[in-house]
Formats: C-alpha cells, sequence, structure tokens
C-alpha cells in the first residue's frame, strides 16, 4: 500500500503563528494533494503538487514535495481560527492516475483565537 | 451548480438490512469513486468508476455493490449491513487528466 502517513496526529497553535503538517507515502507517485475537511464536512481540494515539482505555493500555502524520502510537508502561515480543520495528504500513481486517491489518516490542526 | 449530492445525510440501519446510498454529480465527471471514514484511518477507497458501465473495486470493496448507468450518478448498495459498516460514506468525483477531486458532504452510517 502507498498509503500516506500524515504527522502530527493534532496540532495546536495560535493564531497567526505557522502551521507545519508533514506526510510520508511509500511507493512512487504521479502526484501529492492536500485536501481539507472542516467537522462533519466533505473534504476539499487545497493544492497539488506533481511529482517532478519542489515547492508550490498557494496564498497562505506553501507545499514542499521531496521523493527521494517520499516525504511532503504543508505550510500555513499567519494561521487563522478559520484554519481549524483537519487536513490529509492524498497520492494518485500509475496506473490508477487520477482515479484511486490514497490518502492518509490526517492531521487535526486547532487555531486558537 | 450543486457540485457532488449525496444522500441521505444520516441513516439508522439494523445488521441485515440493505440500503442504497445515492451520489449524484453535475459536473459531467467521467471519474466517480465511494470512499469510507473511519477514525484515524484517513479515508479507504471502496469502489470506483472511469466512465457510465465501468467499475472496479478499490481497497475495501467486500459488502458493497455499485453500478453506474449514467455519467451523473454512482449509487452504492449495502447488501446486508453489519455494525463493521458502521462509517462515514464519501463520494468523490473528478474529471478525467485532472486529480483534484470534489466530495460531496458525506453520509454518516450506523449500523445496530
Amino acid at each position: 500500500s502507498q498509503q500516506g502517513e500524515e504527522d502530527p496526529q493534532a496540532l495546536s497553535i495560535q493564531e497567526g503563528e505557522n502551521a507545519t503538517m508533514n506526510c510520508s507515502y511509500k511507493t512512487s507517485i504521479n502526484n501529492l494533494q492536500w485536501y481539507r475537511q472542516n467537522s462533519g464536512r466533505g473534504l476539499v481540494h487545497l493544492i497539488l503538487i506533481r511529482s517532478n515539482e519542489r515547492e508550490k505555493h498557494s496564498g497562505r500555502l506553501r507545499v514542499t514535495l521531496d521523493t527521494s524520502k517520499k516525504s511532503s510537508s504543508l505550510l500555513i502561515t499567519a494561521s487563522r481560527a478559520a484554519d481549524t480543520a483537519s487536513y490529509f495528504c492524498a497520492t494518485d500513481a500509475w496506473p490508477n492516475y487520477g482515479q484511486n486517491f490514497v490518502f492518509g489518516p490526517g492531521t487535526r490542526l486547532s487555531v486558537l483565537p | 451548480n450543486a457540485g457532488v449530492t449525496q444522500t441521505p445525510k444520516f441513516q439508522v440501519l439494523k445488521t441485515g438490512q440493505s440500503m442504497t446510498l445515492q451520489c449524484a454529480q453535475d459536473m459531467n465527471h467521467e471519474y466517480m469513486s465511494w470512499y469510507r471514514q473511519d477514525p484515524g484511518m484517513g479515508l479507504r477507497l471502496i469502489h470506483y468508476s472511469v466512465g457510465a458501465g465501468i467499475t472496479d473495486q478499490g481497497e475495501v470493496p467486500n459488502g458493497y455493490n455499485v453500478s453506474r448507468s449514467t455519467t451523473e450518478d454512482f449509487p452504492l448498495r449495502l447488501l446486508s449491513a453489519a455494525p463493521s459498516q458502521t462509517s462515514v460514506y464519501f463520494c468523490a468525483s473528478s474529471l478525467k487528466g485532472r486529480t483534484e477531486a470534489f466530495f460531496g458532504q458525506g453520509t454518516r452510517l450506523t449500523v445496530v
């Protein structure tokens, strides 16, 4: 299985601080994505990084990918209370490109006002 | 644009009962999938479809059936519910060649 594993399982920070969560996976991938899940809701896509990319930015989000270590990190800068959610990494690989996403167990982020 | 719609949102079943979880998308996406989410385990793929008439098994298919007669709909059937199927079920869809998945709001199923 190429299941991703997020680290830490839970993270609690103050508003305005940066939050970093990590994801490790087991096999070669095509893409790695990060999703956010607010309590009781579905997952929302945040950002995708391809296997030939090393870093990507989107607003307050920065994602890095190290394929040699099979790991990725998601950095949320200047966190807000509204960032409180669970964050999941998801990978897909040939021949299931774009079809079967393998999700990690997630990181629960709490941003305290 | 409704996106991915799942019904019902909540359901309680008795052991041995059958039911169908509905999923519909209005984005003309080729790919549709069903996941279950259990505490501490992330999402696990049950079944998926790459187009109308084509389905395949995921990681945890036992006890579930699917069919895809139209592009829009991808129902998930529980044949004989068991307490181990208590979970939150998510339907997702995506465009062929694009990996961003769109998720429904989930169905919380309890089997007693």
